[in-house]
């Protein structure tokens, strides 16, 4: 059971804007930044999102972040065949430990 | 450039002792402010953070998990060796190492850097 509750899964069809939800609490999301991971079939974890908006370079500007209160999203516009992965939401709680959403597997129909 | 590799092995019997190497270049763990850390993957399953170590050798574990983890470095080696006691099926998993930045305007840090993974198997 993971602190940080997201979706099992989402979907959209191509071109569309999708979002994913990640809801925690007042210790972690409600405190803390969020940060979200995108992890593509078979590979590691890619850093997608940090301090709730922030795109490391190299991230399209199709992706995007928020965070409100004590839950965050993900939004990804112009959706393409390539995003269809599992995202993950992160946060540090107020124990400085690292927390994780369950996962929210894309499928781009 | 940074990376990082994990290496340990890939089967270990219920009961014992899993020692896990991380193998990490591009940034030395005796700068201020940089950390190396452990999260792993069960096969289909959500990821778990496990632990992390900083240059200062403070340390950090999941409350879950503290009795049974060890994380230590090797400043000269540029290495990161985490321990972890009385393995079980459960913890069949993949293990990543991964480099946490610091973001000074939120005062966060996140695993900006993720080594490939190692999959551990605990059966007898």
């Amino acid at each position: 059971q993971s602190v940080l509750t997201q979706p099992p899964s989402a979907s959209g069809t191509p071109g569309q804007r999708v979002t994913i939800s990640c809801s925690g609490s007042s210790s972690n999301i409600g405190s803390n930044t969020v940060n979200w991971y995108q992890q593509l079939p078979g590979t590691a974890p890619k850093l997608l999102i940090y301090s709730n908006n922030q795109r490391p370079s190299g991230v399209p500007d199709r992706f995007s972040g928020s965070k409100s209160g004590t839950s965050a999203s993900l939004a990804i516009s112009g959706l393409q065949s390539e995003d269809e992965a599992d995202y993950y939401c992160a946060a540090w709680d107020d124990s400085l430990n690292c927390v994780f959403g369950g996962g929210t597997k894309l499928t781009v129909l | 450039q940074i990376t990082l590799k994990e290496s340990g092995p890939t089967l270990v019997k219920p009961t014992q002792t899993l020692t896990l190497t991380c193998t990490f270049s591009g940034f030395s763990l005796s700068t201020s402010g940089v950390g190396v850390g452990w999260i792993r993957q069960p096969p289909g399953k959500a990821l778990e953070w496990l632990a992390l170590i900083y240059w200062n050798d403070d340390k950090r574990y999941s409350p879950s998990l503290k009795s049974r983890l060890t994380i230590t470095k090797d400043t000269s080696k540029n290495q990161v060796v985490l321990t972890m006691t009385n393995m079980d099926p459960v913890d069949t998993a993949t293990y990543y190492c991964a480099h946490p930045d610091y973001d000074f305007w939120s005062g966060q840090h996140y695993f900006d850097y993720w080594g490939q993974g190692t999959l551990v198997t605990v059966s007898s």
